[in-house]
């Protein structure tokens, strides 16, 4: 099976800060690097497929980029509906696999 | 818009039977793959089985691999798990996930139920 590690597993940022979640992969999947956010309480939202295509309706303050092992998801600039649990998940080969999560919450 | 709505979660004791059913509206259900993904209480997001479109092709987590079963039926816009010989770690919020295509490979959930909640006792 492909691990997904994501770092960091939580962090603490201000409204309007630039944040950074980093995925590995513990072998190659291409581009197959989806990410997903999820709020307490609620179903995962999906964000970003193919390691950096938004989804529609996502706002473009969301970006995604990666190849290979190695992927990162940035929030350009925080905002209060930004704090939530954020996933990667690989779906290069079955089964699927997701990141243990990292919690964005405020400083 | 899309839907996907979970229903059939609930209280079972450990070694008995449920079944879940996600109901799907706003799009073509048979024109699209879809996914089982579990949550334990306060755990990460699981990966369980897919299905593609026509129902022919099927996966599954190796946690769940000989006791679930995923089907769907395309005439009611409905796609089924179900769920045998439960387990006290099968405790978990599932959700049902919708693939944007009719392949189940190589593509990613765009769209996710709201999820319902099984509780093994």
């Amino acid at each position: 099976d492909i691990q997904m590690t994501q770092s960091p597993s939580s962090l603490s940022a201000s409204v309007g800060d630039r944040v950074t979640i980093t995925c590995r992969a513990s072998q190659g999947i291409s581009n197959y690097l989806a990410w997903f956010q999820q709020k307490p309480g609620k179903a995962p939202k999906s964000l970003i497929y193919a390691a950096s295509s938004l989804q529609s309706g996502v706002p473009s303050k969301f970006s995604g980029s990666g190849s290979g092992t190695h992927f990162t998801l940035t929030i350009s600039s925080l905002q209060p509906e930004d704090f939530a649990t954020y996933y990667c998940q690989q779906y290069n080969a079955y089964p699927l696999t997701f990141g243990g999560g990292t919690k964005v919450e405020i400083k | 818009q899309v839907q996907l709505v979970e229903s059939g979660g609930g209280v079972v004791q450990y070694g008995r039977s449920l079944r879940l059913s996600c109901g799907a509206s706003g799009f073509t259900f048979s024109s699209h793959a879809m996914h089982w993904v579990r949550q334990a209480p306060g755990k990460g997001l699981e990966w369980v089985a897919v299905i593609s479109n026509d129902g022919i092709n099927k996966n599954y987590a190796d946690s769940v691999k000989g006791r679930f079963t995923i089907s769907r039926d395309n005439s009611k816009n409905t796609l089924y798990l179900q769920m045998n010989s439960l387990r006290l770690e099968d405790t978990a919020v599932y959700y049902c996930a919708r693939l944007p295509g009719l392949i189940w490979f190589g593509l990613s959930i765009d769209y996710w139920g709201q999820g319902t909640l099984v509780s093994v006792s």
